[in-house]
């Protein structure tokens, strides 16, 4: 079975611009979850999609927004792209929401604002 | 809403030494603990977890404990290899909330040296 896919695996862009990544689940896996990582503050929570709604949300600026689609799939969109937002950003999927579901990571997309 | 601390931040032990990471919670209502190890340049891959209804589990080498009076948890790998070099880091989800919303420690770089 695949695991967690995301496109494109490296993105450079400069400020002000805005930029989507992608995120393919697991087969069968219906929730979706986003994490920004950097060195500084670590792997920290974006928000968390499933059956198309936004179920959870973390503490990042109104530029940050995702959805999911209905075959799972998820988008995250970054406006107005800050330096600050260079990081590598992770897809997580599981089977179902809620808990007693393990959350499997994808490789991440690294961005690069210039 | 939760904190997680982890630590060391690094760790450089001897092949065939036992490394030990310890992670400390502030929800006292926190029930599931997750490990993952990430590699240089790869996805966060789960490595072991545990509920708040257990003390311990083992998975051959790695070992997680969990202190509920204390909120802390550690992990344990015996006979270390140069391939467990990577970082790992601990997590915790509040009772009530998504597994697919962790809450991360800062990550341990653990060195092991053949």
């Amino acid at each position: 079975k695949a695991g967690v896919t995301q496109t494109p695996r490296y993105l450079i862009k400069t400020r002000g611009q805005q930029v989507t990544l992608s995120c393919s689940p697991i087969s069968g896996h219906r929730s979706v979850s986003w994490y920004q990582q950097t060195p500084g503050q670590g792997l920290q929570f974006l928000f968390e999609y499933f059956s198309e709604t936004q179920r959870n949300k973390g503490n990042f600026p109104g530029r940050f927004s995702g959805r999911q689609f209905s075959n799972s799939r998820s988008e995250m969109n970054v406006s107005t792209l800050e330096l600050g937002d260079s990081a590598l950003y992770l897809c997580a999927s599981s089977r179902e929401f809620g808990q007693g579901e393990k959350l499997f990571f994808g490789s991440g997309t690294q961005l690069s604002v210039l | 809403g939760e904190n997680v601390e982890q630590h060391p931040s690094t760790l450089s032990v001897q092949e065939g030494d036992s490394a030990v990471i310890k992670c400390t919670y502030s929800d006292s209502a926190s029930n599931y603990f997750p490990w993952y190890k990430q590699e240089l340049g790869k996805r966060p891959q789960l490595i072991i977890d545990i509920r708040s209804n257990v003390g311990e589990k083992k998975d051959q080498r790695i070992a997680v404990t969990l202190n509920k009076t204390a909120k802390h948890f550690s992990l344990h790998i015996t006979e270390t290899q140069p391939e467990d070099s990577a970082v790992y880091f601990c997590a915790a989800i509040p009772g009530g909330t998504s597994y697919g919303k962790l809450t991360f420690g800062q990550g341990t770089i653990l060195t092991v040296h053949p």
